[in-house]
């Protein structure tokens, strides 16, 4: 079976300093890559995806991700955080079913960023 | 176009008693899920409808039932709650069934179980 791991669970950061949330995922097949984010008494929205083509991912306000296969990791990072980068991250690996796409979620990451 | 709606937002149970949680999407998306999201576990997938009229168990399906009413709208059933459904969950819905489509997200019920 798929999982996603997200190894830091909570991140403490200054505004300013820079940001990489670990993940990492153990599927040997074809893997469509995504990060989620859930501001806080949000749901959760698409930051980035990856599936094919380009391995640095650019997606809102900031963020991006490289997909490095040999790593089997999707690290999420940002150059410089804001307080508004408060948030729970999420990494996601989608399968192909065949049927139906599935989502396997990590733990999440929460972060808060300090003025 | 609101996306994916869930109701209700919040709710109180007792143990035994049933409720269904609803969700519906104006997006014309073929699959839709339904997550729950609990503390340092992530969200883990109850049950999932690739197209109308198909179901499927997820990661964690016990203790629910779900119903694809129609194109739009896919309801998840609790029959006999139980404290360890405390949780928040969460609809969400994708175009296809292609693995790289993303999912859009409902803002939630949370449900406590006493």
């Amino acid at each position: 079976a798929q999982s996603v791991s997200q190894h830091n669970h909570h991140v403490i950061l200054s505004e300013a300093a820079s940001l990489e949330l670990g993940c990492n995922y153990s599927y040997g097949g074809t893997v469509n890559l995504f990060w989620y984010v859930q501001y806080p008494g949000q749901h959760l929205q698409l930051l980035l995806k990856y599936f094919s083509g380009d391995p640095l991912v650019k997606g809102i306000k900031g963020f991006e991700a490289e997909f490095i296969k040999s790593k089997f990791s999707f690290n999420l990072r940002k150059p410089s955080v804001q307080w508004s980068d408060t948030a729970e991250y999420f990494c996601a690996a989608g399968q192909d079913t065949g049927t139906a796409s599935k989502l396997t979620f990590g733990t999440g990451t929460r972060l808060q960023v300090t003025l | 176009n609101a996306g994916v709606t869930q109701t209700p937002k919040f709710q109180v149970l007792k143990t035994g008693q049933s409720m269904t949680l609803q969700c519906a999407q104006d997006m014309n998306h073929n699959s839709m899920y339904w997550y729950r999201q609990d503390p340092g576990m992530g969200l883990r997938l109850i049950y999932y409808s690739a197209s109308e009229g198909t179901t499927d168990k997820g990661e964690v399906p016990n203790g629910y039932n779900v119903s694809r009413l129609n194109k739009r709208e896919f309801s998840l059933r609790l029959e006999s709650a139980a404290p360890s459904q405390t949780s928040v969950y969460f609809c969400a819905s994708s175009e296809g069934r292609r693995f790289y489509n993303e999912q859009f997200f409902g803002p939630g019920t949370r449900l406590t179980v006493l």
